[in-house]
C-alpha cells in the first residue's frame, strides 16, 4: 500500500478539466517538492510536472500542479483522448522516493 | 539530448540472480543520481533504490535491502542493479530513471525503456 494516497480511477469527456489527488503527510508532500508522471500505455513513465507546479519543456499547458499542506492536485485543462494514460505522484521522504499508487484515466 | 538504454528481457528461474543494466547518454553521468524503480505486471510504480553517479553512493528501499545491489561503471557511463533470491513476486518492468543529486527537485527527468524481468520455473 502506497504512503501517497491516489484515486484508482478517474474520467472525463473531451474538452472536460479533470483534477488528480494525491494525499501523503508532513514527511513528505508537506515538506518536499511533488512531481507528476504520464504513463501512457506499454511505454515508461515521462515527467509532467516537477516542484509542484513546473512543466518540463515540451508538457503542454493544459496540464499543471499545485501543492497545499500535505496534498498536491494534478489538474488537466480541455481533456484530450490522448490524454488516456495512468497518472503517479511522488515525493521525497527522508532519503527515500515514493509514489503514489497511481490514477488511470478514461477519456469517454 | 538524454538517452538512458537498458539491457533486454530477461527469464529466471526462482532462486537466481539477475542484473539489469542502463547506458547513460547525452549527459555528464557523474552530475546525476540513477534510480531504479519496478512495475510489476498491471501494477503502479515502486521505487527499489538509487546510485550516486559520481561517488557510487547507494540508497536502497527498505523492502530490497537485503538483496538488491546497485553498482556503475563510469568509464562506460553504464549503472547496474542486481537483484538476488528471485521470486515471482519479482517479475515486472524495471526501470532506471534520472534525478539530481539530494532530494531531487526536478523529478525524474529522463527515463529508459525498461527491462522485462519474467521469473518462472
Amino acid at each position: 500500500q502506497s504512503v501517497l494516497t491516489q484515486p484508482p480511477s478517474a474520467s472525463g469527456t473531451p474538452g472536460q478539466n479533470v483534477a488528480i489527488s494525491c494525499s501523503g503527510s508532513s514527511s513528505n508532500i508537506g515538506s518536499e517538492y511533488v512531481s507528476w508522471y504520464q504513463q501512457l500505455p506499454g511505454a515508461a513513465p515521462k515527467l509532467l510536472i516537477y516542484r509542484n507546479n513546473q512543466r518540463p519543456s515540451g508538457v503542454p499547458d493544459r496540464f499543471s500542479g499545485s501543492k497545499s499542506g500535505t496534498s498536491a492536485s494534478l489538474a488537466i485543462s480541455g481533456l484530450r483522448f490522448e490524454d488516456e494514460a495512468d497518472y503517479y505522484c511522488a515525493a521525497w521522504d527522508d532519503a527515500h522516493w515514493l509514489f503514489g499508487g497511481g490514477t488511470k484515466l478514461t477519456v469517454l | 539530448q538524454v538517452q538512458l538504454v537498458q539491457s533486454g528481457a530477461e527469464l529466471k528461474r526462482p532462486g537466481a540472480s539477475v542484473k539489469v543494466s542502463c547506458k547513460a547518454s547525452g549527459y555528464t553521468f557523474t552530475g546525476y543520481y540513477l534510480h531504479w524503480v519496478r512495475q510489476a505486471p498491471g501494477q503502479g510504480l515502486e521505487w527499489v533504490g538509487w546510485i550516486n553517479g559520481n561517488t557510487g553512493g547507494t540508497n536502497y528501499a527498505e523492502k530490497f535491502q537485503d538483496r538488491v545491489t546497485m553498482t556503475r561503471d563510469t568509464s562506460i557511463s553504464t549503472a547496474y542493479m542486481e537483484l538476488t533470491r528471485l521470486t515471482s513476486d519479482d517479475t515486472g518492468h524495471y526501470y532506471c530513471a534520472r534525478t539530481l543529486p539530494g532530494r531531487g527537485s526536478g523529478g525524474f527527468d529522463s527515463w529508459g525503456q525498461g527491462s522485462l524481468v519474467t521469473v518462472s520455473s
